[in-house]
């Protein structure tokens, strides 16, 4: 099993919709990461989170949510699904250095 | 101005041939550097991880920080089709102890067979 999985690995949904992507990982990490990435533009910073009582904001948390159920478990919500929130997700986890990420294979969202 | 920069390509090379990637970065503080190696529809993995200036190397691949130039590399000899990726550098700010990652935006690479 993968390191880091996450579901669905495809998901197509309305205008409007809310939309939950989950991400569950066994590296034993506390620190878990959702990322954004769209082309040209790279890796942006959805969400942290250092601990299951610790949240953060990254860059471009607008229209999103997050909730950690647990140390193995991080999910991201869109509220109400807008067609610019059409990209790849990404879900990571690292130890408390930072000396490296893990990624899981990715959702690709596309929002119509 | 980005933090990071690099150059999103593709960068199309023969097999066999030496690549050479690139970022500059705005920020002399930067200390960690890293490469990772991302196949297409796959996440990013780590392939490389230095601190500080020099060289280092890990089979055909070689790291290289030149620090008063604020320039990283990550070289590939021996180019195979399998190294065909999207790689993206990326530089942890030491003030920032969190460990928070600043990305570039990758340069996509094809060997061609």
């Amino acid at each position: 099993d993968a390191d880091v999985t996450q579901t669905p690995r495809n998901r197509i949904t309305k205008t409007g919709k809310r939309i939950m992507l989950e991400c569950s990982q066994t590296k034993g990490h506390d620190r878990m990461y959702w990322y954004r990435q769209d082309p040209g533009l790279g890796l942006r910073l959805i969400y942290y989170s250092f601990d299951v009582k610790d949240i953060n904001k990254g860059e471009i948390s607008d229209g999103y949510s997050v909730s950690r159920q647990a140390q193995a478990k991080f999910s991201l919500s869109l509220e109400s699904a807008i067609p610019n929130q059409t990209a790849l997700y990404f879900c990571a986890t690292s130890g408390s250095s930072g000396s490296g990420y893990t990624f899981g294979s990715g959702t690709r969202l596309t929002v119509v | 101005q980005k933090e990071v920069e690099q150059d999103p390509g593709p960068l199309s090379v023969p097999e066999g041939a030496i690549v050479s990637l690139n970022c500059t970065y705005s920020n002399s503080a930067f200390q960690y550097f890293m490469w990772y190696r991302q196949y297409s529809r796959k996440g990013p993995e780590l392939l490389m991880y230095t601190y500080s200036s020099g060289n280092k190397e890990d089979g055909r691949f070689t790291a290289q920080v030149d620090k008063s130039s604020k320039y990283i590399s990550l070289f590939i000899r021996d180019s195979q089709p399998s190294d065909s990726a999207t790689y993206l550098c990326a530089m942890i700010p030491p003030q920032d102890s969190n460990y928070q990652l600043i990305w570039g935006a990758g340069t996509k690479l094809i060997i061609k067979p």
